[in-house]
């Protein structure tokens, strides 16, 4: 089956570094690549979507300049929380569309990373 | 509009008793749905889908759900429960025909004793 990763899993930092997260298909091509933001114990909240080669679409409420989601290529998205603090300690999750012409909506999630920013 | 409902936020049950997870959607058309399954500190496992063809779907681990339009249901089932079930399950539903977007539900959490 189709494997999305996500590295890092865990990332611990200073509050006010930088912290891109790398969402990578091993095995297929990914036209569209989905970020989420977990909170404990509750749902996924979709923060943004990526596009290969344009620019991201951001939900309300998501902050662009904090949140920087790059989709240089087929298989590559990188989510950069920008001057991490305290409150965007989180569990991010990518999930990425199978470039496929059947397209029933399936994707295919990393496994997800953990910032805890101290 | 799209909307998802997980009617039971947790489910106890013992382990060898079956299992249901119920899920309630709401659409304006055919939709897609999906079950995921979440284990702690992990990321997001399909379980099985439903895209328009035979309506009761078997998927991984013995589970399965049946798609009932008339009730707008896609409850989610299993024989009998294993302790490796214990887990967060998400019922998903496509946002639109195009399946750009999904709609999680918010969430039932399986647990199974012994």
């Amino acid at each position: 089956g189709a494997v999305v990763s996500q590295h890092p899993s865990w990332v611990i930092c200073k509050s006010g570094t930088s912290v891109k997260i790398e969402c990578r298909s091993l095995d297929f091509q990914a036209t569209t690549m989905f970020w989420y933001r977990q909170f404990p114990k509750q749902s996924l909240m979709l923060m943004a979507t990526s596009n290969e080669g344009s620019k991201a679409t951001y939900e309300q409420g998501v902050e662009k300049d904090k949140f920087l989601i790059n989709h240089a290529s087929l298989t590559l998205s990188t989510l950069t929380v920008t001057s991490a603090h305290p409150e965007d300690s989180s569990f991010y999750i990518c999930s990425a569309r199978l470039r496929t012409a059947a397209n029933t909506g399936e994707l295919f999630f990393g496994e997800g990373s953990r910032l805890t920013v101290l | 509009a799209q909307s998802v409902t997980q009617l039971d936020s947790h489910v106890s049950v013992s382990e060898g008793t079956p299992v249901l997870l119920r899920c309630n959607y709401s659409s304006s058309y055919s939709p897609s749905l999906f079950w995921y399954v979440q284990h702690p500190n992990k990321g997001l496992q399909l379980l099985l889908k439903y895209t328009s063809a035979a309506t009761l779907v078997k998927g991984i681990n013995g589970f399965e759900a049946e798609f009932k339009k008339s009730e707008t249901s896609f409850h989610l089932t299993k024989p009998s429960a294993h302790m490796s079930d214990a887990a967060e399950y998400f019922c998903v539903v496509t946002l639109n025909q195009a399946g750009t977007a999904l709609i999680f539900g918010k969430g039932t959490t399986l647990s199974v004793s012994s």
